[in-house]
């Protein structure tokens, strides 16, 4: 069965330290694979997708991610993390066929202290 | 730039009531979707709805549930008779027909309390 794990239910950094939020799934084939981001009281944004390609994906915000199909991994990671990128992170993959539902993790909690 | 919107944005109801949830997704959009969110934790696909019809639903997507596209903008979901367990954030999304993988476009929620 599909699905995706992430880890890491609360993470908290330093403002300008890096950050790395694991993801890892389970899917049968090439999977389609996202993150989001959701503020408190907000919807989901998407910070990036991985469909093909380049396993090294760039998004919004300063975020990448790596494909890694050997781990079944697609963790996200930022170099130097800002005070407003407290929020909460979801990792999700697409899966194919009829539909493209889109099936998520439970999620990361990051909190950044100044 | 054009964006799924949703309303209410807070809705509160009484077990047992009704409640319609709105949608009012991309305009050139043709798959149409419900996730929900109960409160801590992920985010759960309830249904897609294509050409009229549901796609695909989700075990959680019982009778109680329903969907319409009452005309050519609006997408609903529809809970005839609330539980207290259906209390949390309904989102909608959409996404563009074509070939490949496209990517579904969020609204921001509604925050369904059921009391």
């Amino acid at each position: 069965a599909q699905s995706v794990t992430q880890p890491d239910i609360h993470i908290t950094v330093s403002e300008g330290a890096s950050l790395e939020l694991r993801c890892n799934y389970s899917y049968g084939a090439t999977p389609y694979l996202f993150w989001y981001v959701q503020s408190p009281g907000q919807g989901l944004q998407l910070l990036l997708k991985y469909f093909s390609g380049d396993t090294l994906v760039q998004g919004i915000k300063g975020f990448e991610a790596e494909f890694k199909r050997s781990q079944s991994s697609f963790n996200l990671r930022k170099p130097s993390v800002h005070w407003s990128d407290a929020a909460e992170y979801f990792c999700a993959v697409g899966a194919r066929g009829n539909t493209d539902k889109l099936i998520f993790g439970t999620g990361t909690r990051l909190q950044v202290f100044p | 730039e054009p964006e799924v919107t949703q309303t209410p944005s807070h809705q509160v109801t009484q077990m047992g009531q009704e409640v319609i949830l709105r949608c009012v997704p991309i305009s050139n959009h043709l798959y149409f979707y419900w996730y929900r969110q109960i409160l801590g934790q992920k985010v759960e696909f309830l249904v897609s709805f294509y050409n009229n019809e549901i796609s695909e639903k989700s075990e959680i997507f019982d009778d109680q549930f329903s969907v319409e596209r009452p005309d050519g903008s609006n997408f609903t979901l529809k809970i005839r008779s609330t539980k207290l367990e259906d209390s949390a954030m309904y989102f909608c999304a959409s996404k563009v027909e074509g070939q490949g993988y496209n990517e579904q476009f969020f609204g921001p929620g509604t925050r369904l309390t059921v009391l």
